[in-house]
């Protein structure tokens, strides 16, 4: 079956410490988001690619920074992780919807990766 | 700006009981809608879509509306299960998905 992968699903890091976090995906979509989940919230989107196109959110901080090497795969670095960044990290994908329209735009998740900062 | 309302939880509600989750969005035109649901430790799975005004999106006995007029895409299921414990996302898109801040059904039997 086509989906979205994200390993691990349980991260634990200690504060300060480097961490990176892996999506990947067998849809061959060519736009890969990442997004923060905090406890009882909404996801909030960090940013995206839309091929090799990076995007980033206006809010999202300077400590996290994403990497797409190809097609299938997209990963989250989080530089210095403080205890404010444990939370779910999610990965999802997407169609081109900018140039198929509407129809394209459906995201599609990945279980996410539960990251515990120490 | 944009944003999505949906009633606040828990619902909590015994088996084979009637659900309805309320969502209504503020946005610039005509957006896809979309409910996601989140299983507990989970990530989010689409439920179901609607693309257009008086569209209908459906799945596993949940349905949704969009109703442009009332600018709203109320979820509803007509008899609940336990198994349907989770967490329902409203969203639409726009250049990117905007959420609401969730609604908990806890369903017990």
């Amino acid at each position: 079956d086509a989906m979205v992968i994200q390993n691990p699903r349980y991260q634990v890091t200690q504060f300060g410490k480097p961490v990176t976090l892996s999506c990947s995906q067998t849809l061959n979509h060519n736009v890969m988001y990442w997004y923060q989940q905090k406890s009882s919230q909404a996801p909030k989107l960090l940013f995206h690619y839309y091929d090799k196109d990076f995007n980033n959110e206006a809010d999202t901080p300077d400590n996290f920074q994403s990497r797409r090497p190809n097609t299938s795969f997209c990963f989250l670095d989080i530089r210095s992780p403080g205890l404010g960044d444990a939370a779910m990290y999610l990965c999802a994908t997407s169609r081109d919807w900018r140039a198929s329209g509407t129809s394209q735009e459906t995201q599609y998740f990945g279980p996410g990766t539960r990251l515990l900062v120490l | 700006g944009n944003s999505v309302t949906q009633m606040e939880g828990p619902v909590t509600l015994s088996e084979e009981a009637f659900l309805t989750i309320n969502c209504t969005y503020t946005a610039t035109g005509y957006p896809s809608l979309f409910w996601y649901v989140q299983y507990p430790g989970e990530g989010l799975q689409l439920l179901l879509k609607a693309t257009k005004a008086d569209d209908k999106g459906s799945n596993k006995g949940f349905e949704a509306t969009y109703r442009k007029e009332t600018t709203s895409f109320h979820l509803e299921k007509g008899s609940v299960q336990v198994s349907d414990s989770a967490v329902y996302f409203c969203a639409f898109h726009t250049d990117k998905l905007i959420f609401g801040t969730g609604t908990r059904l806890q369903v017990f039997p």
